[in-house]
């Protein structure tokens, strides 16, 4: 599992409040991304990093920010919580090129 | 724009049946193609990956994949399926980005039901 670790694993939150989740990897990955899964639409990337400091954004990023100040760390950030972003959150990492990524147990969010 | 297509949404088999699950994508240029299992109250594994080569790949677990250029699919076969195959099943496609960057793409998932 490449070491990739997620928090909280669970959280219920209200509308308008801010929310951070955290993903931790120790395997030095370059590349970490963070997806919502949803049923009936799969996998969605919300933002990726390609490098400290280096983000951007993928097909579902409107409400949500990230930031990586550390190699290792990759927060996903949703500073007003809306009731459609209740969601189970994955974060991945790997080496970017094409290759293999390694997905965390996921953050099960709900929105109230 | 680029997308993945997982034509079956559910499916329902019976062990020792064939199983084969469709996967077709929208992309000019050139992919690196991936099957993904998740097994219940699991995170997301790697099944099987195509980067270039024989385009008939094989994975864990006795499933292979076939990549047809001119179909622009990467369909996932497995010829007996079993209890424990019991999993939701993302293809994914790695692309290169106008920016440089790589991302992936996934389809919506095909949940697999085998019934012992």
């Amino acid at each position: 599992d490449a070491g990739i670790t997620q928090s909280p694993r669970h959280k219920v939150t209200e509308t308008g409040t801010p929310v951070t989740l955290r993903c931790h990897q120790t395997e030095n990955h370059r590349y970490m991304y963070w997806y919502r899964q949803d049923p009936g639409h799969g996998l969605r990337l919300i933002h990726y990093s390609y490098g400290v400091k280096d983000t951007d954004k993928g097909e579902v990023s409107d409400g949500y920010s990230v930031s990586r100040s550390k190699t290792e760390d990759f927060l996903l950030t949703l500073e007003s919580a809306t009731s459609s972003q209740t969601s189970v959150y994955f974060c991945a990492a790997g080496i970017g090129s094409p290759d293999t990524q390694y997905f965390g147990p996921g953050t099960r969010l709900t929105v109230l | 724009a680029q997308s993945v297509s997982q034509h079956n949404h559910h499916v329902i088999l019976s062990e020792a049946a064939s199983l084969e699950l469709g996967c077709n994508y929208s992309y000019g240029g050139t992919v690196n193609l991936f099957w993904y299992v998740q097994y219940p109250g699991q995170h997301l594994q790697l099944l099987l990956k195509y980067f270039s080569g024989d385009p008939l790949v094989k994975g864990i677990k006795g499933f292979e994949a076939e990549f047809i250029k001119s179909k622009f699919s990467f369909n996932l076969r497995k010829p007996s399926v079993q209890w424990s195959d019991t999993a939701e099943y993302f293809c994914a496609v790695n692309a290169f980005t106008t920016s440089g960057t790589y991302k992936y793409i996934f389809g919506t998932g095909t949940r697999l039901k085998v019934l012992a």
